[in-house]
């Protein structure tokens, strides 16, 4: 089964500093997805990254894929409080249409 | 579009009782999930359906849950018997085509007694 990590599973940040989070999967993928979910709500995709070295931006937030590496980042640029929620990274698995989530991470930004 | 639609949007039920939770996928989306949220172990994937037919069910926890597409437009989660460990959110998802992004429902919150 693929496994996929993401650390820090708890991030307190100030209001306009910047932080990374990282996503790790265990198993050869080329889709990377992120998505976010307030409390209490549904999740709502964020970014949809296809190839190794996609990166893809909105607003504060920035998105990239490191295939050979395994590794996805989510970078965060001078935070505000409505960025404030769990962001989830997804693979799809290589052989198949499945989903793994990653185990969240719950960010709290700091006014 | 009216996203995905999933009922009830909360459930409690002693256990021991029949559950059964729908879902009304995105028109025109080929692929739905059912997925598990807990604060132990976050999101797990149940099943997954391609074209109406369970493609993967090795996620499904017990032979006490079961999972039916009868159409495209329509599916269903149901736990029987319930128990209190089945306590959880329930989300169902879609997507248009393989590898294309989920879009979720609003979820199940079940709470078995």
């Amino acid at each position: 089964e693929l496994k996929v990590e993401q650390n820090p599973l708890f991030l307190s940040m100030q209001e306009g500093k910047n932080y990374t989070i990282y996503c790790n999967y265990s198993t050869t993928s080329d889709r990377l997805y992120w998505y976010r979910q307030d409390p209490g709500k549904s999740l709502e995709s964020l970014f949809v990254l296809l190839s190794n070295g996609a990166v893809k931006q909105e607003g504060r937030l920035m998105a990239s894929l490191d295939t050979k590496a395994r590794l996805s980042t989510l970078h965060i640029t001078a935070a505000v409080h409505d960025l404030s929620a769990t962001y989830f990274c997804a693979v799809d698995s290589y052989t198949g249409n499945q989903f793994y989530f990653g185990t969240g991470t719950s960010l709290t930004v700091i006014p | 579009d009216a996203g995905v639609i999933q009922s009830p949007r909360h459930e409690v039920t002693e256990m021991g009782q029949e559950v059964t939770l729908r879902c009304k996928p995105i028109s025109g989306h080929n692929s739905l999930f059912w997925y598990r949220q807990t604060m132990m172990r976050g999101l797990e994937l149940l099943i997954y359906f391609n074209n109406n037919v369970p493609i993967d069910d090795s996620g499904m926890p017990e032979d006490r849950f079961s999972a039916k597409m009868p159409n495209a437009s329509f599916s269903t989660l149901k736990i029987q018997p319930s128990e209190p460990r089945d306590s959880a959110v329930y989300f169902c998802a879609s997507s248009r085509v393989v590898g294309e992004k989920l879009f979720f429902g609003s979820g199940t919150q079940l709470s078995v007694l």
